[in-house]
């Protein structure tokens, strides 16, 4: 099984701020099968990104993607309001599939 | 669009079974798996299993065999996860969610059902 560890646990920063998320895997994630998604209380997860950089559709370009093997990293350009959330790596490349604990990006 | 509508919140007693449904719209519903995902109460998703939805063939992630069952009914576009012999350790929010196509993603997500085990 692939173990997905993500950090930091929580990022606190200020709207308008750069957030930077990562997501480390015990193994290599097959082709970058590696999705993103976001979390806000009460609401299902929304994917961000799938195959470690593809945008899914509708999501706004200060959201990105990058990362291969082992190492991926989700970057929030500059934070709006709407972007304090939970965020959860994902991994599809290989069964069972599995799910980072998640980052917390919370408001300073 | 594509949408999973979930059935509604279920409060059950130690021991006793419950049936989550998931209605999908807005595509055709055996393109595309649909798995179950659990989120206990503050803590981190954790992937169930999935059910292909052309030929109705269910996999199981380790942790949730026995118990738990996944079903479909193509009539009415709907996919099912029943869980016999309830434990309170089951309380948690279950999501299905649409496999992409092609690589296993997940691309539409129902908005969950909470189901509480209490006596």
């Amino acid at each position: 099984e692939i173990v997905l560890t993500q950090s930091p646990g929580t990022l606190s920063l200020s709207p308008g701020e750069r957030a930077t998320l990562s997501c480390r895997a015990s193994q290599s994630v097959s082709s970058s099968y590696l999705a993103w998604y976001q979390q806000k209380p009460g609401q299902a997860p929304r994917l961000l990104i799938y195959g470690a950089s593809s945008r899914a559709t509708g999501i706004p370009d200060r959201f990105s993607g990058s990362g291969s093997g082992t190492d991926f990293t989700l970057t929030i350009r500059r934070l709006e309001p709407e972007d304090f959330a939970v965020y959860y790596c994902h991994q599809y490349g290989s069964s069972p599939l599995t799910f980072g604990g998640g980052t917390k990006v919370e408001i300073k | 669009q594509v949408q999973l509508v979930q059935s509604g919140s279920e409060l059950k007693m130690p021991g006793a079974s419950v049936k989550v449904s998931c209605k999908a719209s807005g595509y055709t519903f055996t393109r595309n798996a649909i798995n179950w995902v659990r989120q206990a109460p503050g803590q981190g998703l954790e992937w169930m299993g999935w059910i292909t939805t052309n030929t109705g063939n269910p996999t199981y992630a380790q942790g949730f065999t026995g118990r738990f069952v996944f079903s479909l009914d193509t009539s009415v576009s709907t996919a099912y996860l029943q869980i016999s012999s309830l434990k309170a350790e089951d309380t948690a929010v279950y999501y299905c969610a649409r496999d992409a196509p092609g690589p296993d993603y997940f691309d539409y997500w129902g908005q969950g059902t909470l189901v509480t085990v209490s006596s």
